[in-house]
């Protein structure tokens, strides 16, 4: 799997939009970027996932660079309850989906009030 | 809507001892993996299961882990005779069928504590 870096930490104050980079500069054009999130103490939470087009669900935004070697991770009017360290992960999507997750160390995101 | 579940949330045991972690996946899923995250420091991936055998396993999991499905519900991952170093939070996660990717689904945790 192609090597992701984030910041280690960022802040974002509560209702406005938290935007998470990751870079993936080897990334393979058969591979997909993830994010997950773990909150405190809990199991890591599936976000979103894409390969080259922008994509949106309930819970997120993630728009990836034309030349994908980038991608930025979306929280729109982000709560006190969204802090969590947020892992961008890229990874190719077998059909088969026996693989393990290689988690870094990601972004702590701290919403402040 | 579907959870994974996980027991014991909590498990203190001592050195040499055998732990087994008790998971139920999503019930519709097909993949079943375990993690495990020591205090303070990654998530780290340990074995991937499917249609009763091991997928995939990480350095980590030697001889000493073991994972069974050991009916249509349940899956275990036993750890023979702890070590002060196994312990961590255990992570389960299932994932569904071919068709729909592999995002993965975890379970809330065992912490487990080897005095």
């Amino acid at each position: 799997d192609a090597k992701t870096t984030q910041p280690t930490s960022m802040d974002c104050a509560e209702g406005r939009a938290a935007n998470l980079p990751c870079n993936h500069s080897t990334i393979s054009g058969n591979e997909y970027v993830y994010w997950y999130r773990q909150i405190h103490s809990q199991g890591p939470q599936y976000i979103i996932h894409g390969l080259k087009n922008n994509e949106t669900n309930e819970m997120a935004s993630l728009i990836i660079t034309e030349d994908r070697k980038s991608s930025t991770l979306i929280r729109p009017h982000a709560t006190l309850r969204d802090t969590a360290v947020y892992y961008c992960i890229v990874r190719v999507r077998e059909g088969g989906g026996a693989d393990g997750l290689t988690f870094g160390k990601g972004t702590h995101l701290i919403i402040q009030p | 809507e579907p959870e994974v579940t996980q027991t014991p949330s909590h498990q203190v045991t001592q050195m040499g001892q055998e732990v087994i972690l008790r998971c139920v996946p999503i019930s519709n899923h097909l993949y079943f993996y375990w993690y495990r995250q020591i205090l303070g420091q990654k998530v780290e991936f340990l074995v991937s299961f499917y249609n009763n055998e091991i997928s995939e396993k990480s350095e980590i999991f030697d001889d000493q882990f073991s994972v069974e499905r050991p009916d249509g519900s349940n899956f275990t991952l036993k750890i023979r005779s702890t070590k002060l170093e196994d312990s961590a939070m255990y992570f389960c996660a299932s994932s569904a069928d071919r068709g729909s990717g592999n995002e993965q689904f975890f379970g809330p945790g065992t912490r487990l504590t080897v005095l």
